[in-house]
């Protein structure tokens, strides 16, 4: 198989403070992992590309120094989302990919994010 | 640049009934075409995807697409629905030279008793 876990299931935070989401490959080592952004009823939006070892690849538009990745090891990367504000409530979700072709994604079940 | 459309955002059917969610994608080089289905509050789920070989592709729980590079479509279909296929149906597509998915904007199939 291939399961990734995500960590914390629902989080809620006040408005200022940070918030950190994990991402597992319980079973397989990820060398590259995605964190997607989906907001109600609506599709996901790619936020970053993390390969272990090195600097996330952010899309346009992302605030890297908003979202902080860590991708410390083949099975681990988290999201940190710093100073968090009402609007970055939203779903969070992450994937993770085996490398060597041919590039399928394995999703976690998501983070549900409320900031108050 | 890739790109994905599906053009249906909502489709409604009754149970048993035959269904077509509709994809078509815009790619100026090979690429590898998936189906996600998302329940509420949940990540997503691979159907099936499309990587080489026959253009028929069968999936999970009873659902198949087929490719057709002149239409450059990806229709996912199944002969009968059940109440349980009430989700949220994403396609995407990659090419082969990134890792990067790109998500059409999802078709909501609602279906009833």
């Amino acid at each position: 198989g291939a399961v990734v876990s995500q960590h914390p299931s629902r989080v809620i935070c006040k408005s200022g403070t940070s918030v950190k989401i994990e991402c597992r490959s319980l079973d397989f080592q990820a060398t590259t992992m995605f964190w997607y952004r989906q907001f109600p009823k609506q599709s996901l939006m790619l936020m970053a590309t993390s390969n272990e070892g090195s600097k996330a690849t952010y899309e346009q538009g992302v605030e890297k120094d908003k979202f902080l990745i860590n991708h410390a090891s083949l099975t681990l990367s988290t999201l940190t989302v710093t100073s968090a504000h009402p609007e970055d409530s939203s779903f969070y979700i992450c994937s993770a990919t085996k490398g060597g072709g041919p590039y399928e994604q394995y999703f976690g079940p998501g983070t549900r994010l409320t900031v108050t | 640049a890739q790109s994905v459309t599906q053009l249906d955002s909502q489709v409604p059917v009754f149970e048993e009934a035959p269904v077509e969610l509709r994809c078509n994608y815009s790619s100026s080089v090979s690429v590898y075409l998936f189906w996600y289905v998302q329940y509420p509050n949940q990540g997503l789920q691979l159907l099936l995807k499309y990587l080489s070989g026959s253009t028929l592709v069968k999936g999970i729980n009873g659902f198949e697409a087929e490719f057709n590079k002149s239409q450059t479509s990806f229709h996912l279909r199944k002969p009968s629905v059940h109440i349980s296929d009430t989700a949220e149906y994403f396609c995407a597509v990659t090419d082969y030279n990134t890792d990067k998915l790109i998500f059409g904007t999802g078709t909501r199939l609602q279906v009833f008793p």
